[in-house]
């Protein structure tokens, strides 16, 4: 079984700072790793993802994370907060093991605050 | 290029009504997931499906919700004899059949509430 944990369910910080929401994953295959951003009322956006290579993935709107695979962690971080960053982080994880299991599993969220 | 298109928006049904909730994927996109989100939780898996076929609904509750993907038309995700218990966002997401191991694309979700 695969599972995803968001230690935090909401981080603060000031704008122009840097931010990090944390995640740690359990699989027992290689991992496809995903964080989605969540503003009110509307659906998951995509943000960036781990398939293989490089530990340290680049995605949308300058949000950047870190594979590490001895921790299981993949931390999402942004250099410089903005206050339209405000929103709802979700982690997801899914077990590629070559035979597949097409679920995405979701972690709880993270609510995401950015104080101006 | 449409997003992933979910309608209603909005649902409002009494118990004991059916829901019938409706997803359009994205164009060129022939697999389709269903989720559910329950306030302060995470999106819950519920059932993956291909065109005519359901390849994985192990998410879905034994009894009284079903989910068929037609050969012509939108996904239907139909729950009957709804309960109060059912209220939360309803979510699809597609992906192109050469990818499916890779990101989803969201529609913007369907509110159930049951009063």
């Amino acid at each position: 079984a695969q599972s995803v944990a968001q230690p935090e369910d909401q981080v603060n910080v000031a704008e122009g700072n840097p931010l990090t929401v944390k995640c740690t994953y359990s699989v027992s295959g290689n991992p496809y790793l995903f964080w989605y951003v969540q503003y009110p009322n509307r659906g998951l956006q995509f943000l960036l993802k781990y398939i293989t290579g490089d530990n340290l993935v680049k995605g949308s709107y300058g949000f950047e994370a870190e594979f590490n695979k001895s921790q299981t962690s993949f931390h999402l971080k942004k250099p410089s907060a903005l206050v339209s960053d405000s929103a709802l982080y979700f982690c997801a994880v899914r077990d590629y093991t070559g035979a597949g299991s097409y679920q995405l599993t979701f972690g709880k969220g993270t609510k995401l605050s950015v104080i101006p | 290029n449409a997003g992933v298109m979910q309608n209603p928006r909005h649902l409002v049904r009494r118990r004991g009504q059916e829901a019938r909730l409706r997803c359009s994927p994205m164009k060129g996109h022939s697999h389709v997931y269903w989720y559910r989100q329950l306030p302060e939780e995470g999106l819950k898996f519920m059932v993956y499906l291909q065109k005519e076929n359901i390849i994985d609904e192990s998410g879905m509750p034994k009894e009284r919700f079903s989910a068929e993907f037609p050969k012509e038309g939108p996904s239907i995700l139909r729950i009957q004899q709804v309960v109060r218990g059912d209220s939360a966002a309803y979510f699809c997401a597609s992906s192109p059949p050469d990818r499916v191991r890779e990101k989803l694309f969201f529609g913007s979700g369907t509110q159930l509430s049951v009063l």
